[in-house]
């Protein structure tokens, strides 16, 4: 079964608004999580990574928190855009040298203007 | 465009033909993945090139899928005898070996389909 899965499917927000994205992971040895952001009809666009050594990373707009207490990553949106509105999904990475990254279902964030 | 390429984007093939899809990663990345990813799923990971070497398969790889990266640059991934179970979007990625290797970059994806 998969390591990584999401607690909600999908999630609508206002435009303006901020946006929390959550996700569970089973593997306690994962050494690296990864957002990943996918538009119809495209590949996943790399968002933003967080080394299990840390516990909060921030990007432009966006913040991910690693909480390894209870294998929960959360994604947050800050003035959530139209062009926000997508599938995202994260990643994890095993370590140890392997590079296969295991993907989550993902949740569709649709945005109101 | 520098980033991942893929060709074709799209493929619509009779059960029990073969299909081959290319990919172009990234110029500088030395690392190069092919995912499987269905509807309302996220990638699975398939198998991973460094240079041209494949470092990793995945139990999804059955005997019917081969690839291939001859000169450390492209890379093909070939299905044999398709089946209708194999239609899907086939994603290809790349990194580079540096600090930044983890992270990966996917191309726009081929999507086959099979009747």
């Amino acid at each position: 079964g998969e390591s990584v899965g999401l607690h909600l499917p999908t999630l609508s927000v206002q435009e303006g608004d901020n946006s929390i994205i959550n996700c569970a992971y089973s593997n306690s040895a994962s050494d690296y999580f990864i957002w990943y952001k996918q538009e119809s009809g495209k590949g996943p666009q790399f968002i933003i990574d967080i080394r299990s050594n840390m516990d909060k990373r921030q990007g432009q707009r966006v913040t991910v928190l690693l909480n390894k207490t209870v294998k929960h990553l959360s994604l947050q949106i800050a003035a959530t855009q139209p062009g926000d509105s997508a599938v995202y999904f994260c990643a994890e990475d095993p370590g140890a040298g392997s590079y296969q990254l295991t993907f989550g279902k993902g949740t569709k964030l649709s945005v109101i203007p | 465009d520098t980033g991942v390429s893929q060709d074709p984007r799209h493929k619509i093939t009779k059960r029990g033909q073969n299909v081959t899809f290319r990919c172009d990663p990234i110029s500088e990345h030395n690392r190069l993945y092919w995912y499987r990813q269905t509807l309302g799923q996220g990638p699975e990971f398939l198998t991973y090139f460094q240079n041209e070497a494949q470092l990793e398969k995945s139990r999804l790889l059955s005997d019917r899928f081969s690839a291939e990266r001859p000169k450390g640059s492209f890379s093909t991934l070939e299905i044999q005898r398709t089946e209708q179970g194999d239609s899907a979007m086939y994603l290809c990625a790349s990194s580079s070996s540096g600090p930044t290797s983890y992270e990966q970059y996917f191309g726009p994806g081929t999507r086959l389909t099979v009747t």
